[in-house]
């Protein structure tokens, strides 16, 4: 099946720009989502279909994709950013949504 | 504004069938929409169960297909999750969620822990 990998942590000082990406076999042709989760919170979708940010998600955050990669990035970081991230992507082969592992953004 | 609800025990006997609901408020779970459900093993990340389409059509993951139901109930506009022969490792929060077309979920419901023991 399907497979996403990302880096179990990334680390950022407030104000910098954090990178958390999404590895998965030419993944750049297929449609990538990200949420965030705060502890004891449910997710919340910060981006969808690789770059489109939802309501009250703000532009600091975006999203690319291509290749093997996708990416979300976090431009001037804040102390409220900290949370854990997942991409996801709908496995048409398998039928199935797949999940990253996850990465753990902490802010220094 | 759209809000979901689980709803189930919170404790489960191993080789016992756990059962949730997920409520849907604000919204009909006759739209077009996939009715999911995700689950988050403690210290874990975040695994997708299955889904349901406002026609029943149902998709799951393969690695719990053999012991997954998900459904919906028109009339009580909720839909829910069956899971059998449970043992320690489902032990979760267990999400209901709304996926649109290209999955990605734009509605979650806060999460019921079930803690399967005996």
């Amino acid at each position: 099946s399907y497979v996403l990998t990302q880096p179990p942590s990334v680390s950022v000082a407030p104000g910098q720009t954090a990178r958390i990406t999404c590895d998965g076999a030419k993944i750049g042709i297929k449609a990538v989502h990200w949420s965030r989760q705060r502890p004891g919170q449910a997710p919340v979708l910060v981006v969808h279909d690789d770059k489109v940010r939802p309501s009250g998600i703000p532009e600091r955050l975006s999203g690319s994709n291509s290749g093997d990669t996708a990416t979300l990035t976090i431009a001037r970081v804040e102390a409220g950013d900290e949370a854990d991230y997942y991409c996801q992507v709908w496995d048409n082969t398998n039928d199935q949504v797949v999940f990253g592992g996850g990465t753990r953004l902490t802010v220094l | 504004q759209v809000q979901l609800q689980e709803s189930g025990p919170g404790l489960v006997r191993p080789s016992g069938t756990l059962y949730l609901a997920c409520g849907v408020s604000g919204a009909s779970i006759s739209d077009s929409y996939w009715w999911t459900w995700v689950r988050q093993t403690p210290g874990k990340g975040l695994e997708w169960i299955g889904e349901v389409y406002q026609t029943g059509n149902t998709n799951y993951n393969p690695s719990l297909r053999s012991r997954v139901t998900v459904s919906l109930d028109k009339s009580q506009n909720q839909f829910s999750l069956r899971l059998t022969s449970v043992t320690a490792a489902d032990t979760a929060v267990y999400y209901c969620a709304r996926a649109q077309r290209a999955r990605y979920f734009d509605v979650w419901g806060k999460g019921t822990r079930v803690n399967v023991s005996s």
